[in-house]
């Protein structure tokens, strides 16, 4: 069965500071990997998306993950944070097949101080 | 031209009564989704329906129905609805694995 394990429920970074947000996935077949955005009393939004392929993917808003197999993660950073990028983020997984069924992590609440 | 709409956005509601959600996509995607997401935030996959048929049943109450006229509408009914059914309802769309496109969430509140 897939699973997804976002480490750290909250992260807190200065304006212009790197963003590194955590995830760890568990898949019986090689998996496909989301990151989506949450902003305040909106729906989800696709940041990026690994199915195959480079495993360093660059995605919306400056954003970018690296599949890395060996450490069953999705990591997903940006170099410099903004005011805006503060929302929840929340990283999924699916196995594919018939129903392409997408399995999310419990979310990382992003805050940006300025 | 938005891609995914769902009515209505907020829906407030007494303890027993039925409602209904109605999501509806311009995509032209096979595969519709209901997602829920509680007050702690977690997402979690409810049904989904693959051009009109019923593909994933997630350990949901009875009381929850859903319904797909077509491919491009799938409605969520509920039932005697309860306090532990407050939350925001998502509904989206995919064609395959190339990443859903969701809805703006209803929030239902049962009091």
């Amino acid at each position: 069965a897939q699973s997804v394990t976002q480490l750290g429920s909250h992260v807190s970074v200065s304006e212009g500071a790197l963003v590194l947000l955590r995830c760890n996935y568990s898949s019986s077949v090689p998996p496909y990997l989301f990151w989506y955005v949450q902003y305040p009393n909106q729906g989800l939004q696709l940041l990026l998306k690994y199915t195959t392929g480079a495993t360093l993917v660059k995605g919306i808003n400056g954003f970018e993950a690296e599949f890395k197999k060996s450490e069953t993660s999705f990591h997903l950073t940006k170099p410099s944070a903004h005011m805006s990028d503060a929302a929840e983020y929340f990283c999924a997984v699916s196995e594919g097949g018939s129903n392409y069924k997408l399995t999310f992590g419990k979310g990382t609440l992003l805050t940006v101080n300025p | 031209d938005t891609a995914v709409s769902q009515t209505p956005k907020y829906l407030v509601t007494q303890m027993g009564n039925d409602k209904s959600i109605k999501c509806e996509q311009n995509l032209g995607h096979d595969t519709m989704y209901w997602y829920k997401q509680d007050s702690k935030k977690f997402l979690k996959i409810m049904f989904s329906y693959n051009n009109k048929e019923l593909i994933i049943n997630e350990t949901v109450p009875n009381r929850f129905s859903p319904k797909s006229p077509d491919k491009a509408h799938l409605n969520l009914h509920i039932n005697s609805l309860e306090l532990g059914d407050s939350a925001v309802y998502f509904c989206a769309s995919t064609v395959g694995t190339y990443g859903y496109t969701f809805g703006s969430g209803t929030r239902l509140t049962v009091v």
